[in-house]
């Protein structure tokens, strides 16, 4: 059965440094999503992503966020200049369909910054 | 209170019982969606709900919806161990684009 995949499964990096969170959605979904859920918190959402670009984002996803869908399968987001706060589990999602489509989620990101 | 809240909290049940745990939101929805979550793993998507929709099943899955009571329950049938979990429903809210809202989740421990 087709999932969405993400890579790393754990990233520790220092407060400050550029990280870049990879996800490979399913194959023939067409929109693309991040969630973050910080430790015994919700999960939230950031980012909606179709057609190549930002469909919504929450205020969140500030400038200090960036997703790119740099190939026809990857899907990424880039976190400028980490601060501590931002150490969470990071989501990838997918939907075949916008409004009202089944979101499925990959295994996540363990992001520590220390 | 805030957009999909889960009641209980938690729930301890021994294997062969039934969960049932509930879900209120607070807006129109376009759709509810139920997800599980293993202790610090990814979420798996379990069953989809359409506001026009009352009832819908899935092996021993069981969701309702009432949208005059802005209300989801899920019911699992004859529980096992491995259902032990955290389970969350999520809302695709009418007219706010495709992103879910999230509630807190219900810690389901099933005891064998």
């Amino acid at each position: 059965e087709p999932e969405v995949t993400q890579t790393p499964s754990h990233q520790v990096t220092q407060m400050g440094q550029e990280v870049i969170l990879r996800c490979v959605p399913i194959s023939n979904h067409l929109y693309f999503y991040w969630y973050r859920q910080i430790l015994g918190q919700k999960v939230e959402f950031l980012v909606s992503f179709y057609n190549n670009e930002i469909s919504e984002k929450s205020e969140i996803f500030d400038d200090q966020f960036s997703v790119e869908r740099p190939d026809g399968s990857n899907f990424t987001l880039k976190i400028r200049s980490t601060k501590l706060e931002d150490s969470a589990m990071y989501f990838c999602a997918s939907s075949e369909r916008g409004r009202s489509g089944e979101q499925y989620f990959g295994p996540g990101t363990r992001l520590t910054v220390t | 209170s805030q957009q999909g809240e889960e009641d209980p909290q938690a729930l301890s049940i021994q294997e062969g019982e039934n969960a049932t745990m509930n879900c209120s939101y607070k807006t129109s929805i376009n759709n509810l969606q139920w997800y599980r979550q293993n202790s610090g793993r990814g979420l798996v998507h379990l069953i989809l709900i359409r506001s026009n929709e009352r009832e819908k099943h899935s092996g021993r899955l069981r969701v309702t919806l009432d949208t005059s009571k802005k209300s989801s329950s899920l019911l699992i049938t004859a529980s096992r161990a491995a259902d032990t979990a955290s389970y969350f429903c999520a809302t695709d809210e009418y007219n706010a684009g495709n992103m879910l809202t999230f509630g807190g989740g219900t810690r389901l421990m099933v005891k064998p």
